[in-house]
């Protein structure tokens, strides 16, 4: 059984639409995390956040808002939606924030943006 | 903001074949290095660390670090096709005590039989 679930797997949206990505991990952990992956280019650290507080933003833009309901939920809501936008959104969790630990990741929401 | 370079950017080895991939990093200081294995339409998987100078190894995986060279490699013995993935290297430190470990593009490995 996955771990960490992100839903929906697949996601289509017009320009300026909003969308929020959902994920639930139970794991047990404290830490979860946002990343990106778009064609050609690296995953992409967006967020953390540590016992629901958020503890990094790398996101340029205001458009990208995390939302954390339950200790083990971090949902993504992004609005205004533009082709740009268009990739692999990953959510990840760890036991805490040291380097030693593992960072476990969910299967990805994938957003296509028409 | 570290720099992960990864190459080569694709390799194709035989099985049973020895495959080695490449990391280097931009800043001496970092703490821990991770690889990850993605498979196509999977998040990535966690499969080795390592923290200190050195080598470190684990049933057919060994990785060597030098942080002298900015350097670290993974090395695949008597590779299968079922290791056929994308290896990410992840590099993290903790300027300001926030965890964030950075990617490289990847390394795409084909091991055919």
């Amino acid at each position: 059984d996955p771990k960490i679930i992100q839903k929906p797997k697949y996601l289509v949206a017009v320009t300026g639409s909003e969308k929020i990505l959902i994920c639930e991990q139970y794991l047990g952990h404290n830490a979860m995390y946002w990343y990106r992956q778009s064609a050609k280019k690296p995953l992409e650290f967006m967020f953390s956040y540590s016992y629901q507080k958020l503890m990094d933003n790398q996101t340029a833009s205001s458009r990208f808002q995390p939302q954390s309901s339950k200790k083990n939920h971090l949902d993504l809501q992004i609005t205004a939606l533009k082709p740009d936008d268009s990739a692999t959104y990953f959510c990840a969790s760890s036991w805490g924030g040291a380097v030693q630990n593992t960072l476990y990741f969910g299967a990805g929401t994938r957003l296509s943006v028409l | 903001q570290e720099k992960v370079q990864q190459s080569p950017e694709s390799l194709i080895v035989p099985e049973g074949a020895m495959s080695s991939l490449n990391c280097t990093f931009s800043n001496s200081a970092s703490q821990s290095i991770w690889w990850y294995q993605q498979h196509p339409g999977k998040g990535p998987e966690a499969l080795i660390s390592i923290f200190s100078n050195g080598n470190k190894k684990e049933g057919r995986l060994t990785v060597y670090l030098n942080r002298a060279s900015l350097h670290v490699s993974l090395h695949i013995r008597d590779s299968q096709p079922s290791d056929s993935a994308v290896y990410l290297c992840a590099v993290s430190m903790i300027p300001g005590g926030n965890y964030k470990p950075t990617f490289g593009k990847g390394t795409s490995l084909v091991v055919h039989p």
